[in-house]
């Protein structure tokens, strides 16, 4: 029961290199979501995606990739990393159907520093 | 558009004291509304939510929040505060058509022993 999970849970990273951020959940939910987490902004979405291979901007998207070819996994990718970029990563996911009523569940986080 | 509010940085209270975390929202149609709360160094955790029916809702850890129709609030209240439940405490909001939520910049609970 892994529910769900993200890797790395800590990166350093120089700026402009690319990085790519794993998320992986169990449960089969067709959303899922990336929010950072920083001091002042709580949490802004970056991409949401409603089921495999569709995908939506968030509040900040600017400077992220992501892509969902499957289910069960939602990467992100920071195409060339910049030091706005530094954060905590957390990925969510929430299922479609009316029992669940469209509570997410959260990952563990993933902190990226960007030097 | 859909959005909360969390008036206050932090909430301090001492151990055994009524805790309370406000909350206001602003939606299009019936409000969707939940409660989470992030413990150091970890994602964020379910603890309830509004969907429809009793306006006070019971939650995990002894929390239960009301939801105020006339108000547009849905404040989170604990009757005796614990130093464990010391932690950051996020509104959300569900935006209408999809599974999206909206959530407020959180809450710092401070309880002091």
């Amino acid at each position: 029961d892994a529910g769900i999970t993200q890797s790395p849970r800590y990166k350093i990273t120089e700026t402009g290199r690319q990085v790519t951020l794993m998320c992986h959940q169990t449960w089969s939910h067709s959303y899922m979501f990336w929010y950072r987490q920083d001091l002042g902004h709580g949490l802004r979405l970056i991409y949401y995606s409603a089921a495999a291979d569709i995908t939506d901007k968030g509040e900040v998207p600017d400077g992220y990739v992501v892509s969902r070819s499957k289910t069960e996994n939602f990467p992100l990718t920071l195409e060339s990393a910049t030091r706005s970029q530094t954060s905590v990563y957390f990925c969510a996911s929430s299922s479609i159907a009316e029992v669940n009523s469209y509570e997410q569940y959260f990952g563990p986080g993933t902190r990226l520093t960007v030097t | 558009a859909q959005s909360v509010a969390q008036p206050e940085d932090q909430v301090n209270v001492a151990e055994g004291n009524p805790l309370t975390v406000k909350c206001t929202y602003s939606v299009s149609g019936n409000p969707y509304l939940f409660w989470y709360v992030q413990y150091p160094n970890r994602g964020l955790q379910f603890l309830l939510k509004y969907i429809t029916g009793d306006n006070l809702v019971k939650g995990s850890y002894g929390f239960e929040a009301e939801f105020n129709k006339s108000q547009t609030s849905f404040h989170l209240k604990k009757p005796s505060a614990l130093v464990s439940d010391s932690a950051l405490y996020f509104c959300a909001v569900r935006f209408y058509g999809n599974n999206r939520l909206a959530f407020g910049k959180g809450n710092q609970v401070v309880v002091i022993p």
